[in-house]
């Protein structure tokens, strides 16, 4: 059975703070791996994919992965009040595509 | 980006009605679309994998006669649920793209209530 931990939170930090998620899974085949940010009545969206080990940053955003660990990470610098929603960590393994899913952390971000 | 569209929206109907909903690949040719259901403050869980031209995979505990899913075109999946019951009232949100490793794209999901 393949599974993908997260802290569920809630995690509040204020506004202009570092926000840390963090995510653990039991797969260690899984090769693609995935933040996903989701509002609250909303669809899942893309922020960050990280393939291989170490750290990738797009904007405020930073994916730290660490496969002998099994462990991946999100960090949101500079953090916004926009930025409050439910982060989902997601792990796929080799040629299968599909998504394993966290239960997800839910981050708020206080003015 | 890749644009995944789901139709309809939302929607309610009355106890024991099919409910047919739509995915479909805006920009590129999905050989593969993922269906998902999420209850409130839960996350995604996989109920089937949608193939075009063959029979979708389902997962563990989803029964194939109630989520009919049809994949006749390499843009287009649709999900029927069959019979429709309040215990299907839930958010199902399909996902194309995956290919290689890359990401899936979600569509805006439904939101299906069943009274």
């Amino acid at each position: 059975q393949k599974e993908v931990e997260q802290n569920s939170g809630p995690l509040s930090v204020p506004e202009g703070a570092i926000a840390s998620l963090n995510c653990t899974y039991s797969d260690r085949g899984s090769q693609s791996f995935f933040w996903y940010r989701q509002y609250s009545g909303k669809s899942p969206e893309l922020i960050m994919s990280i393939y291989s080990n170490g750290d990738k940053e797009d904007g405020r955003f930073t994916a730290q992965l660490n496969k002998a660990s099994q462990y991946v990470s999100l960090l949101i610098r500079d953090s916004q009040p926009s930025d409050s929603a439910t982060y989902l960590c997601a792990v796929s393994s080799g040629s299968a595509r599909q998504l394993t899913f966290g239960s997800g952390t839910q981050l708020t971000v206080l003015p | 980006g890749a644009v995944v569209s789901q139709h309809p929206s939302w929607v309610i109907c009355k106890s024991g009605t099919s409910v047919k909903i739509e995915c479909r690949s805006l920009d590129f040719q999905a050989t593969t679309m993922f269906w998902y259901r999420q209850f409130p403050k839960q996350s995604l869980m996989l109920m089937a994998t949608s193939n075009e031209g063959s029979k979708a995979t389902y997962e563990q505990g989803v029964e194939k006669d109630k989520f009919l899913i049809n994949h006749a075109s390499l843009t287009l999946s649709t999900l029927t649920v069959t019979s429709a019951h309040p215990e299907d009232s839930s958010f199902y949100i399909c996902s194309a793209g995956g290919v290689g490793g890359q990401p899936q794209h979600f569509g805006d999901g439904t939101r299906l209530s069943i009274l």
